[in-house]
């Protein structure tokens, strides 16, 4: 069974303090993961899809990576705009399902 | 209007109504999904309809009722609901085949049940 696992639960840091969330994942073999913001009372907000260990993708302030077992989500100097819940997510090959981690909480503090 | 869009945004009812949600994809996608997001939890598959038939059915009670008419429109129909069933019911909608299968999301219909 596939699974994904987020961490830390929550997060809180100082505007301009730089962090890594982390998504651990098993999947039997991978079609795609994917990095999601959500923010309170709102649908999750796409933000990269990555296909393959080694491969990066940038967004202004995040960058996320990914390994064989687990995908990053550098924040770099992060503003209070940032703050949001970060939802990771798996897809296997050859099948539709994608499975959520329970995301991360960001807080940036001015 | 572009993405996903679903109406009401926000519905109180009983648990003796019955009630839909709507949702419409303006992204020339062919599958659409129900999710069901609860605090604490994360988000729970619930139908999948792929090229307009339903494919992913997640043990989902049969108070919850999915109908899609065409490919860009999808509907949740609620009957009898329990206040468990109290939730964010997300729809969401991607393009089959083709590598990863990024899913867009809607805002999201916030469901209470009293």
């Amino acid at each position: 069974e596939d699974q994904v696992t987020q961490s830390p639960e929550a997060l809180r840091l100082q505007e301009g303090e730089s962090s890594s969330l982390n998504c651990s994942y098993t999947v039997s073999g991978l079609r795609g993961l994917f990095w999601y913001r959500q923010d309170p009372g709102k649908g999750p907000e796409f933000l990269f899809t990555l296909y393959s260990a080694g491969e990066e993708k940038e967004k202004e302030r995040l960058k996320a990576t990914l390994t064989k077992k687990e995908s990053f989500l550098h924040i770099t100097a992060p503003k209070p705009e940032d703050s949001a819940t970060y939802l990771c997510a798996v897809q296997p090959l050859g099948y539709q399902k994608v499975t959520f981690g329970t995301g991360t909480k960001l807080q940036v503090i001015p | 209007e572009t993405g996903v869009t679903q109406t009401p945004r926000h519905l109180v009812m009983g648990m003796t109504n019955k009630k839909s949600l709507k949702c419409e994809q303006h992204l020339g996608h062919n599958a659409m999904y129900w999710y069901k997001q609860s605090a604490k939890k994360p988000l729970e598959l619930m139908f999948v309809y792929s090229l307009e038939e339903r494919v992913e059915n997640n043990s989902v009670p049969s108070r919850f009722s999915p109908e899609c008419p065409n490919s860009s429109h999808l509907f949740l129909h609620l009957h009898t609901l329990q206040p468990e069933d109290s939730a964010l019911y997300l729809c969401a909608s991607s393009q089959v085949r083709g590598p990863g299968n990024t899913i867009y999301f809607g805002e999201g219909s916030w469901l209470t049940v009293v």
